[in-house]
């Protein structure tokens, strides 16, 4: 079954302006983490945000925020003022939280382009 | 403070060929997985390495084997390759007592075309 899912086709968004990924997830576990990484056409993975089960709070990171929304399983990133540099393939994943466990669980991503 | 590296970053092989790729992770992690993203998919997991020993693993058939070395490092190993084993394989690394709560650190990964 699928875990994550990110459905929006890709983005065109215009330089300065704000952009929303959207990401929905499936689990039982009440022990998860929720992360959003970034892959230029480079390949590297790179760490953008995390956001915990447990925490009360929506988390920030610099220009990138996550909307989390618990209840209807939601985990959507915002990107504010986007800059040319944020082109790039955008990726929602999920790790569920037994102790040790090092998987997780990717959407298949969201392609941004931003515009001058 | 090294990152996640991994070598080589571009290889071509042969269908039927056996391929072995290298991970050193992170400075301070102890564990390693290895992920195979197709092109225009999000990553798939292979398995995790923890102690030298295979900890769990994702559904991919027994021709993909690995290693954890006592330096934490890691091999992939790849028997038997088929075309469908073209991809970008990407190893991350992470520190076992973080938590479900820590990131994942990934390299740059390496771009296997099998021909």
């Amino acid at each position: 079954a699928q875990k994550i899912t990110q459905t929006q086709p890709g983005m065109f968004v215009q330089e300065k302006e704000a952009v929303t990924l959207d990401c929905t997830y499936d689990t039982s576990d009440p022990s998860y983490g929720l992360f959003w990484y970034k892959q230029p056409s480079s390949g590297e993975m790179i760490f953008l945000i995390y956001q915990g089960s447990y925490d009360q709070q929506n988390a920030t990171e610099g220009r990138y925020s996550l909307n989390f929304q618990k209840a209807r399983k939601s985990a959507n990133l915002v990107i504010s003022a986007s800059q040319l540099g944020d082109s790039a393939m955008y990726f929602c994943a999920m790790r569920e939280g037994r102790y040790g466990n090092n998987r997780l669980a990717f959407g298949k991503g969201n392609q941004v382009v931003v515009i001058p | 403070d090294a990152g996640v590296t991994q070598s080589p970053t571009h290889l071509i092989k042969t269908r039927g060929q056996q391929v072995t790729l290298r991970c050193s992770p992170k400075s301070g992690h102890d564990t390693v997985s290895w992920y195979q993203q197709a092109l225009g998919q999000g990553p798939q997991f292979i398995f995790q390495y923890y102690e030298e020993e295979e900890r769990q693993r994702g559904n991919f058939p027994d021709r993909f084997s690995g290693h954890q070395f006592p330096n934490y490092s890691s091999e992939l190993n790849v028997n038997a390759l088929l075309l469908g084993d073209s991809a970008l394989y990407l190893c991350a690394s992470s520190l076992i007592q973080g938590g479900y709560n820590s990131p994942l650190h990934f390299g740059n990964g390496t771009r296997l075309t099998v021909t």
